[in-house]
Order: C-alpha cells, then sequence, then structure tokens
C-alpha cells in the first residue's frame, strides 16, 4: 500500500531562517512525488515534482530512495512561504491516483 | 482560462438532505477527482474519473456517488447527508497520469 507521511503538522520558524518540511513514503515501487502547497484563500497549486529537479520559489526537494524522503527546503523562509503543504505520491506505471499526506502548516514569523 | 471552478463554494445541509457539488474544467483535461479536506486528514480521493462516462472509487466513497457525462463536468452527490460528510471538497482534472492536478477553490459543505 502507498503511504505519505508528514510528521510535523505545524512548524513555525523566523524569516531567513532555513525550513525542511518532512516527507516519508512507503512504496514498494518506483514512486513519483510532488510537494502541493496551499496558501491562506488560495486553491491547492503544485510547487514541484521530482522528476522535474526543479527550484521553485527557492524551494528544493530530493528524493532520497534510500531514506524514502522527499523533504522540501529552503534555505532562507519568507513570511510569504507560510502556508499549508502537502507531500504526495503517485505510483509510476500509469496509476492514475494521488495518495496526500496530511499536511504541514508552515508559520514564518517576522 | 478559468480552470477549475466549483460551485457552490458553501452550503449548509440538514442531515438526511441531498445535494449535487459540480465541478467544470476548461482545460479539455481527461481525468478528474473529488476529495475532501479534514482537519489533520490532509487530502483524500473520493471518487475519480478517467474520462468521459467512466468513474472509480478512491479511498473514501462512501456516502457518495459521481457522474462524469461530459468530459468537462464531474459532478459529486450526496444522496442522503450526514454531519460525518461535513468538510471542504476539492475537485481536480489533469491531463494524464504524468502531468500534474489542477484543483479547483473547494467547496465547504456543512450538515448539522
Amino acid at each position: 500500500a502507498q503511504r505519505v507521511t508528514q510528521p510535523e503538522k505545524l512548524l513555525s520558524v523566523f524569516k531567513g531562517a532555513p525550513v525542511e518540511l518532512k516527507c516519508n513514503y512507503s512504496y514498494s515501487g518506483s514512486p513519483e512525488l510532488f510537494w502541493y502547497v496551499q496558501y491562506s484563500r488560495q486553491r491547492l497549486q503544485l510547487l514541484l515534482r521530482h522528476i522535474s529537479r526543479e527550484s521553485i520559489k527557492g524551494f528544493t526537494a530530493d528524493l532520497n530512495k534510500g531514506e524514502t524522503s522527499f523533504h522540501l527546503k529552503k534555505p532562507f523562509a519568507q513570511e510569504e512561504d507560510s502556508a499549508m503543504y502537502y507531500c504526495a505520491l503517485k505510483a509510476q506505471g500509469g496509476s492514475e491516483k494521488l495518495v496526500f499526506g496530511k499536511g504541514t502548516k508552515l508559520t514564518v514569523n517576522p | 482560462n478559468a480552470g477549475v471552478t466549483q460551485t457552490p463554494k458553501f452550503r449548509v445541509l440538514k442531515t438526511g438532505q441531498s445535494m449535487t457539488l459540480l465541478c467544470a474544467q476548461d482545460m479539455n483535461h481527461e481525468y478528474m477527482y473529488w476529495y475532501r479536506q479534514d482537519p489533520g486528514m490532509g487530502l483524500r480521493l473520493i471518487h475519480y474519473s478517467v474520462g468521459e462516462g467512466t468513474t472509480a472509487k478512491g479511498e473514501v466513497p462512501d456516502g457518495y456517488n459521481v457522474s462524469r457525462l461530459k468530459k468537462q463536468n464531474f459532478l459529486l452527490g450526496l444522496e442522503s447527508a450526514a454531519p460525518s460528510q461535513t468538510s471542504v471538497y476539492f475537485c481536480a482534472s489533469s491531463t494524464g497520469t504524468d502531468y500534474p492536478q489542477h484543483f479547483g477553490d473547494g467547496t465547504r459543505l456543512s450538515i448539522l
């Protein structure tokens, strides 16, 4: 069974501090992993996906198959990063479904 | 483009009432999804559709029905609403399995 675990419900950091949102997954095959973000009063939107190897809004995430993790990192947090972050997994091989973690609410304090 | 549009945005129902939530997308996407979002539970897939005329069950399908009569629309029905169905409902669509999902703004549903 596929499972995504985000161990922190809440995460609070100060502006300019590094931030890491943890995501661990359970899946026997080769997964595709995503981070989605939901800013206050906005719709859920894709932040980044591991196959793209991009940096979006200063965030990066590396897939670590040995540790089955896909942690989201940013070296210097900004107040506008405050949002709800969801890690999601899609099984490769044409699976239509995303499995979401329970989310981490990030608050960046001034 | 409007993207994914959900109607209504808010609704209050009494236990036992029925209603239909509408999701419309103008991106010609094949795949459409209905999720519910509850505090501490994240997003859970209710039903999904891989094309016009097809539907499939997700993680939490009980108490809900769906229909995809037109490619651009995906309807979520509650035949007999229960307080446990109080939630925020999100619709999403995507081009295919290798593409990200685009979400609507959500429908906040309260059942008294």
